[in-house]
């Protein structure tokens, strides 16, 4: 079957402008998590959905990130304001249920600001 | 939160050699995966094993819970082996994933 898409794969932005990034995650995975990873670095987490609502915020760095899923499928991560240091790859995840269970990810959205 | 680590670092072999990659962790954990990421920034799923031993062609985990580490082996390396492998786990008390540094694997032809 289909595994996670994210769109676009690739976004280049300048400092200060709005962006959105989309996943769709594996058809009937209740659990969606987003990941950013730097260069060099390991994934780091970000925030997670158990259906439609955020159970795990914590990961996010600052007010201008924000996340939705509002049907409890597909979940769209906004920053504001872009800045240089936002420039990294965004990861998304999905699991059957946020319990003990296999996280498989998407191919990322490469963000660059410039 | 939980400290995860990764040895070694980096690691050259020649084709058909075999690996040891060990990965530490500073609790308890209720999910541990190993994933292999492509040069195009793929992250592939190796094993979920938050415990015991399986084995996937010329892969195979072992993970060792009460004393907090998990190894990943690869016999008769290939080229197309080459990559960053990360261990990844979640505290008993969550869902998030923490990743360590990763090995960089470089398989010689």
């Amino acid at each position: 079957g289909a595994g996670v898409s994210q769109t676009p794969s690739n976004k280049v932005t300048e400092k200060g402008k709005y962006v959105e990034l989309r996943c769709d995650p594996i058809s009937g995975h209740t659990a969606l998590y987003w990941y950013r990873q730097s260069l060099g670095q390991g994934p780091e987490f970000l925030i997670y959905f158990q259906g439609t609502g955020a159970a795990d915020d914590s990961g996010l760095p600052n007010d201008r990130f924000f996340a939705v899923r509002p049907e409890g499928s597909v979940s769209t991560l906004k920053i504001q304001r872009t800045e240089r240091g936002d420039s990294a790859v965004y990861l998304c995840a999905s699991s059957l249920t946020a319990d003990y269970d296999t996280q498989y990810f998407g191919p990322g959205t490469r963000l660059t600001v410039l | 939160g939980i400290q995860v680590e990764q040895s070694p670092p980096d690691l050259i072999l020649q084709e058909g050699a075999n690996s040891t990659l060990r990965c530490n962790f500073s609790d308890s954990v209720n999910n541990l995966q190993w994933f292999h990421q492509n040069p195009w920034g793929q992250l592939i799923n190796l094993f979920y094993i938050p415990s015991g031993t399986k084995q996937n062609g010329r892969l195979s985990a072992t993970t060792v819970a009460t004393e907090r580490y998990s190894l990943l082996y690869i016999s008769s390396s290939q080229t197309t082996d080459s990559g960053v492998y990360f261990c990844a786990v979640c505290e008993t008390s969550g869902s998030r994933l923490t990743f360590g540094e990763g090995t960089q694997l470089t398989v010689n032809p």
